[in-house]
Formats: structure tokens, sequence, C-alpha cells
């Protein structure tokens, strides 16, 4: 069932507060992706990467940060200056080599209370 | 950038019918035409997806058809059943760095 990884499942949040979510993939991908999903809307691309140690701005990229130190990983961090955090983050990798097709993970669902 | 416009939000059919899900883009570069499929509160699963050299693709009770030329691209499910009921994504890509672009998602209904 993926071998995507995301941790925790749940998440809550003070206001003013910073958090990351944890994406681990063992599918020997290039490339990853963070998504954030609104009710009634589409994904929405945040930050990708297509290799370690680079990574690109999505079209969403405000109050975010990512690193991507290893391949496996590409954690993501919604800082306080996210205005409006609470929403379901979505993770994604693809193998760059092959096809364009993207693998999700599970999910974080990120609440601010 | 890319644009993409699917309809209609809400679709609701009784189980047999046929459901039909489409999308149109505006970047005539777009190459790959996915369309994922989520069940309430899981990941996005890959259920069928085109290529800008063909236009249909067909399998088993799902299809895609494309139209380049028109810059739409449709989603055909035949004989519904109730473990259809999910919401559905398209999607455009195959340009800049795999990046996908994510149409608005429809809710699909099917009634026993």
């Amino acid at each position: 069932d993926g071998g995507i990884t995301q941790s925790p499942k749940y998440l809550f949040r003070k206001e003013g507060q910073n958090v990351t979510l944890s994406c681990e993939q063992n599918l020997n991908h290039d490339a990853m992706y963070w998504y954030r999903q609104d009710p009634g809307q589409g994904l929405r691309l945040i930050y990708y990467s297509q290799i370690v140690n680079d990574f690109q701005k999505g079209d969403i990229a405000e109050g975010y940060s990512v690193s991507r130190e290893k391949k496996e990983s590409f954690p993501l961090t919604v800082t306080s200056a996210q205005k409006n955090p609470t929403a379901f983050y979505l993770c994604a990798s693809r193998d760059r080599g092959r096809v364009d097709e993207q693998f999700f993970g599970p999910g974080t669902r990120l609440t601010v209370l | 950038g890319e644009n993409v416009e699917q309809h209609p939000s809400t679709l609701s059919v009784q189980e047999g019918d046929s459901a039909v899900i489409k999308c149109t883009y505006s970047d005539s570069a777009s190459n790959y035409f996915p369309w994922y499929k989520q069940e309430l509160g899981k990941r996005p699963q890959l259920i069928i997806d085109i290529r800008s050299n063909v236009g249909e693709k067909k399998d088993q009770r799902i299809a895609v058809t494309l139209n380049k030329t028109a810059k739409h691209f449709s989603l055909h499910i035949t004989e519904t059943q109730p473990e259809d009921s999910a919401v559905y994504f398209c999607a455009t890509g195959g340009t800049s760095y795999g990046k996908l672009t994510f149409g608005q998602g429809t809710i699909l209904t099917v009634h026993p």
C-alpha cells in the first residue's frame, strides 16, 4: 500500500507555532511533492523537489518551508506565517526517469486550534 | 500557468448507470492526463491515465477520452457500483518537473 508514509496522521497546532510534517518513501524515487487539499478544492502544489538538496516553490509556497537532505525524506514545515494552515496535506513521489505517475502518501490532517 | 476546470462538482447516479466527468485545460503543452480516485480521508489513487498521442484508453469499466484540439478530456465509468462512490480528480502534467495541476474534483455518489 504505497511505500510512502506520512506522520502524524492528525496534528493539532496552536496559533503562532511552527509544525513539521514528515514524508518518507522507500520507492527510490527522485522527485517528491507536497500538496494541500481543502474541502471542495483540488490539490494545490506547495513545494516540489527533483533531487537531493534542491527544491522549488509551487503555487502556494508562502508560509511553508521544506528541506531535502536525503532522497527518502521531504519534510514540510508549516510556519506561523501561514495564515490559514488547517487542511489535509498530501505528499507524493515520482520516478523521474520513467513515468509521470505520482504516488501519494496517506496524508496528514492539520488543525489549528 | 495551467488552469484545469472540472465538471460537474457533484454527480449522483443509480447503480448500473454510466457516469461522465469532464475536464478542460489551458496549457497546450500538457501531454499527460491522469485521473485519481479519492475515498473519504484516504490518499488519491491513480485509476487511469492517458498521454497526448492517444485519443482513448479503456480499463474494464473505466475509460478516458482526450481531445487535444479542444483541450478537454473525460472520464467514463460504465455499470457503476456503490463502491465507485468517491471524489474523482482530473489532472494535467507532462511539462516541467513532472508537476501536476488538478481539477477541483467531482463527488460521485452511486445509489444502490
